[in-house]
C-alpha cells in the first residue's frame, strides 16, 4: 500500500450504530486530519493530530470521536449520529513542524475517502 | 477567518479550449496556496502547491499563478481534454497551525 488508505470505502449505518473509519497513512508523516465534506459545501476541517497529539477539534458534536494510536493510524469513532452527517470523509497527513503549527512546506496527502450515509 | 471563493462554480467547454479557474482567499497571510484535483465520490489529487515565496507552478498543461498581495490564484489549463472534467478545489494553508481553508470548487466538463 502507497499513499493514505481508507477503510471502508462506504458505509450505510443506523442512527443508533457504532461504527469506526479506518486511515492509515505510509508516508512517514507526523501529522494527520479527518475533513467532512458535504453536498455543496467546502471541505470541512474536524480533527488534526501532530506527533499523535490532537491539537485541533473544530468545533465537532462529541458523537464523532477521534483516536491516534500512533502516527501511521486514525480512527474516527463514530455513535448515535443523525442524518445529515452523511457526507464524504476524507482523511490527509502531512509533515509538519510539531505541535500544529505550519511549516514552509507542509503539503497535505488525502485519502480516496469513505462514503458515510446514516438512516 | 480566511474564506477562500472559487469562480465560476461550474464550467463547460469543448475539448482543445484552453480555460482559466480562479480562486480568491480574503486573508493574505498565508503560508502556500493548493490546487486538487476531485473525481465524483473520490478523494483528493494534489495538481499544484504554491508556497507563498513563489509566483507560479507548472506541471504539464497546468500552470498556477499566486498574487498574495491580491489575495488571488488561478489555474491555467491547456488544450482541455476529456479527462480534465472533475471539480478542482483551491485552498490556503494559513500561518498559524495546520488549517487548510478550502473553496466549493468549479467543477469542470470537457465535452468531446
Amino acid at each position: 500500500e502507497t499513499g493514505v488508505t481508507q477503510t471502508p470505502r462506504h458505509l450505510v449505518m443506523g442512527m443508533t450504530n457504532k461504527k469506526s473509519l479506518k486511515c492509515e497513512q505510509h508516508l512517514g508523516h507526523n501529522a494527520m486530519y479527518w475533513y467532512k465534506q458535504s453536498a455543496k459545501k467546502p471541505l470541512e476541517l474536524m480533527f488534526v493530530y501532530s506527533l499523535e497529539e490532537r491539537v485541533e477539534n473544530n468545533s465537532v458534536p462529541s458523537r464523532f470521536s477521534p483516536e491516534c494510536p500512533n502516527s501511521s493510524h486514525l480512527f474516527l469513532h463514530l455513535h448515535t449520529l443523525q442524518p445529515e452527517d452523511s457526507a464524504l470523509y476524507l482523511c490527509a497527513s502531512s509533515q509538519d513542524g510539531g505541535g500544529g503549527m505550519a511549516s514552509s512546506y507542509n503539503e497535505q496527502f488525502f485519502g480516496p475517502g469513505t462514503r458515510l450515509t446514516v438512516l | 477567518k480566511q474564506e477562500v471563493t472559487q469562480i465560476p462554480a461550474a464550467l463547460s467547454v469543448p475539448e482543445g479550449e484552453n480555460l482559466v479557474l480562479n480562486c480568491s482567499f480574503t486573508d493574505s497571510a498565508i503560508y502556500n496556496l493548493q490546487w486538487f484535483r476531485q473525481d465524483p465520490g473520490k478523494g483528493l489529487t494534489s495538481l499544484l502547491l504554491i508556497q507563498s515565496s513563489q509566483r507560479e507552478q507548472t506541471s504539464g498543461r497546468l500552470n498556477a499563478s499566486l498574487d498574495k498581495s491580491s489575495g488571488r490564484s488561478t489555474l491555467y489549463i491547456a488544450a482541455s481534454q476529456p479527462g480534465d472534467s472533475a471539480t478542482y478545489l483551491c485552498a490556503v494553508y494559513e500561518t498559524s497551525g495546520s488549517r487548510l481553508t478550502f473553496g466549493e470548487g468549479t467543477q469542470l466538463t470537457v465535452n468531446p
